[in-house]
């Protein structure tokens, strides 16, 4: 596609339940970028695909995260049981290649949990 | 661990020149760059340094001194539509790639 599209564009969930984001990259490039951003704060980085593989999950807040890359494309992050304090903005961003530096960012799944 | 500073808003007048400065500490350095966010939307890059000096792109300016741990986003010409978030990254490369870390972003208010 033209750029990173992200779906949905805004998720309202209660606590508890599980939600699941979805992105998908610019066509061709092989690192994908899961990131996170609460009211008034930075991007805080939670995961990084090159291909298919997540060799750093070093930003995944708790076990109650994961995400996984098929096919070298689409990306899903899953948030299960989830709390209050999960309730940002989750970006993803992809780049031609892991040493490539420019990310390309979309526009964001902004999710509410009651 | 990385450290990344700037400040959290600055003012500025239509027409005119600002410079918004960024600070890091960091081990595995491998290059900084500024991004720009419009509330509600997405980052968008504006710019990379990896070595030392002045970048330049049309209004846009970035500088970088590595020694320093130090870089400047320098905007000329300001138009309202700069009023936004001005992101400072810097990147690593790790066994897990191009890894960047965010500061929290400086919110520019343009005025006439």
């Amino acid at each position: 596609g033209a750029g990173v599209s992200q779906s949905p564009s805004n998720k309202v969930t209660e606590k508890g339940k599980d939600v699941e984001l979805r992105c998908d990259p610019i066509s061709g490039h092989t690192a994908l970028y899961w990131y996170r951003q609460s009211l008034g704060q930075g991007l805080e980085f939670l995961i990084y695909f090159q291909g298919n593989s997540a060799p750093d999950k070093s930003g995944l807040p708790s076990d109650r995260f994961s995400a996984e890359r098929t096919g070298g494309s689409v990306s899903t992050l899953t948030i299960q049981r989830t709390q209050q304090e999960d309730s940002a903005v989750y970006l993803c961003a992809s780049s031609l290649r892991r040493e490539a530096g420019e990310q390309f960012f979309g526009p964001g799944t902004r999710l509410t949990v009651l | 661990g990385q450290n990344i500073d700037q400040p959290t808003e600055m003012t500025a007048t239509e027409g005119a020149i600002v410079q918004i400065n960024c600070t890091y500490q960091t081990s595995g350095f491998n290059g900084l760059f500024w991004y720009q966010q419009h509330a509600g939307e997405a980052p968008t890059f504006l710019s990379y340094n990896v070595l030392d000096g002045l970048e330049e792109k049309g209004r846009f300016s970035s500088f970088l001194s590595r020694s320093k741990g130090y870089s400047y986003l320098l905007l000329k010409e300001l138009q309202m539509k700069d009023s936004a978030s001005y992101l400072c990254a810097v990147s690593i490369l790790t066994g897990g790639g191009n890894k960047l870390t965010f500061g929290t972003g400086t919110q520019l208010k343009v005025e006439l």
